[in-house]
């Protein structure tokens, strides 16, 4: 299991692009970044994953360089509803194991 | 689009009782997982389930857990004899595979509460 870190928190306001980088020096061949996103009370919620270079859904983009050794989360023009702890995840197989996370707070 | 559904949302247990936490995983899904969340701190890894039997579980997963698939749709943790530091958030997850390319996908949870 790669262990990760990514900072504790981060501030940003509405409309802005925000971006959470997230190292993961130790990353094994076959382990994919995997983010998830969570809301008070709630479970986590699976945003993005990948394994090399660039992925972009709906919700978010992911990048993840050459080296693989860190992995950056891109939310474009965040709102209010954003405000959520956000957590990245080396993992290969079964098990997730999750940090602190990063505790995003987007203000008015 | 399809999700992981957990009944009860909250569960109040005098400390002692046994208390069953029910999950309905996503349907095409084939492995199941159970984590939880202690007020204030990270989730946690309990146990996996695949093919009708424990795959792997975590040091917390003692004799006082267990977990069932009592048909084709539920997903069940069991804590036999609750203890006041039972109390968390129990997340129930499923996954289309076992490798990380299969995301789990979590439900919201139910908040056990140990009096």
């Amino acid at each position: 299991l790669a262990k990760t870190t990514q900072p504790i928190s981060m501030d940003s306001y509405e409309g802005q692009e925000v971006n959470i980088t997230c190292s993961h020096n130790n990353i094994a061949t076959n382990d994919y970044i995997t983010w998830y996103q969570q809301f008070p009370s709630q479970g986590p919620r699976f945003i993005i994953q990948g394994y090399k270079t660039k992925v972009t859904n709906e919700v978010a983009s992911l990048f993840i360089p050459a080296d693989r050794k860190s992995s950056t989360l891109s939310l474009p023009r965040v709102s209010l509803s954003d405000t959520a702890v956000y957590y990245c995840l080396g993992s290969g197989y079964s098990t997730l194991t999750f940090g602190k996370g990063t505790m995003l707070l987007v203000s008015p | 689009e399809p999700e992981v559904t957990q009944t009860p949302s909250h569960q109040v247990t005098q400390m002692g009782q046994e208390v069953i936490l029910r999950c309905v995983p996503i349907s095409n899904h084939l492995y199941f997982y159970w984590y939880r969340q202690i007020l204030g701190q990270k989730v946690e890894f309990l146990v996996s389930f695949y093919n009708n039997e424990i795959s792997e579980k975590s040091e917390i997963f003692d004799d006082q857990f267990s977990v069932e698939r009592p048909d084709g749709s539920n997903f069940t943790l069991k804590i036999r004899s609750t203890k006041l530091e039972d109390s968390a958030m129990y997340f129930c997850a499923s996954s289309l595979g076992q490798h990380s390319n299969q995301p789990q996908h979590f439900g919201d949870g139910t908040r056990l509460s140990i009096l």
